[in-house]
């Protein structure tokens, strides 16, 4: 049972337009939600998290957006750069957990 | 500030041969600690987690297994390696005293270890 999907396996944008990328859960419990970018053979590193409690963080170019009614959020990078070009993880949490639950990734692809 | 450390990083085994990947973490005390595998054109699974010493909740039935000997040491093992066994495995920590800068909740990665099992 995936809880966490990421339904795009791969996107291409051109440089300095705007990257959406899309994320559903399953889990009503879930209260905590990270996006991490993972480049090939390297560990995942840490973009930007948001709470159940807001509806949008924002932290330079990348603001997620979280829709609890849909189940669903999102990552936003304006302006796209080649260097985003990596694969993009989002994760979810329960407060009554210690698990991180992770979706299959969406390989971005920045074309310049 | 905080570090994690895994090794080896790459590494090739026979099938049936043992596993022994480590993993610790350096600045901080009590830590959540975690292994998580990729394997090719999948997601990140989570196999193992631990709150404490001797404490390891596994989530996937497999012949893989975990330990965790000291508070910021988490080891993962194999005593026979299977095919599907190949991946690349990471090891992440969260929590602790301190926590990492990125946030108490952030769960923080390291750069992995891939394993191939011919």
């Amino acid at each position: 049972d995936q809880q966490v999907k990421q339904n795009s396996p791969s996107l291409s944008v051109q440089e300095g337009r705007i990257s959406i990328l899309n994320c559903d859960y399953t889990n009503s419990m879930f209260d905590y939600f990270l996006w991490y970018k993972k480049y090939p053979a390297e560990g995942p590193t840490f973009l930007i998290s948001i709470s159940s409690i807001k509806d949008k963080n924002e932290d330079g170019r990348f603001t997620v957006f979280l829709n609890k009614s849909a189940k669903h959020l999102s990552l936003h990078i304006v302006p796209s750069q080649p260097g985003d070009s990596a694969v993009y993880f989002c994760a979810a949490k329960s407060s009554g957990t210690y698990k991180y639950i992770f979706g299959t990734g969406t390989r971005l692809k920045v074309l310049a | 500030s905080q570090t994690i450390h895994q090794w080896p990083a790459t590494l090739v085994q026979p099938v049936g041969s043992p596993l022994s990947l480590e993993c610790t973490v350096e600045g901080t005390s009590n830590p959540n600690l975690y292994w998580y595998r990729q394997a090719a054109g999948r997601g990140l699974q989570l196999l193992f987690y631990s709150v404490g010493i001797g404490q390891i909740s596994s989530e996937v039935p497999q012949n893989l297994s975990a330990s965790r000997p000291q508070d910021r040491q988490f080891i993962l093992s194999s005593k026979k390696l299977l095919l599907s066994d190949s991946g690349f495995y990471l090891c992440a920590w969260v929590g602790g005293t301190p926590p990492a800068s990125s946030g108490a909740n952030v769960l923080t990665f390291g750069a992995g270890s891939r394993l191939t099992v011919l």
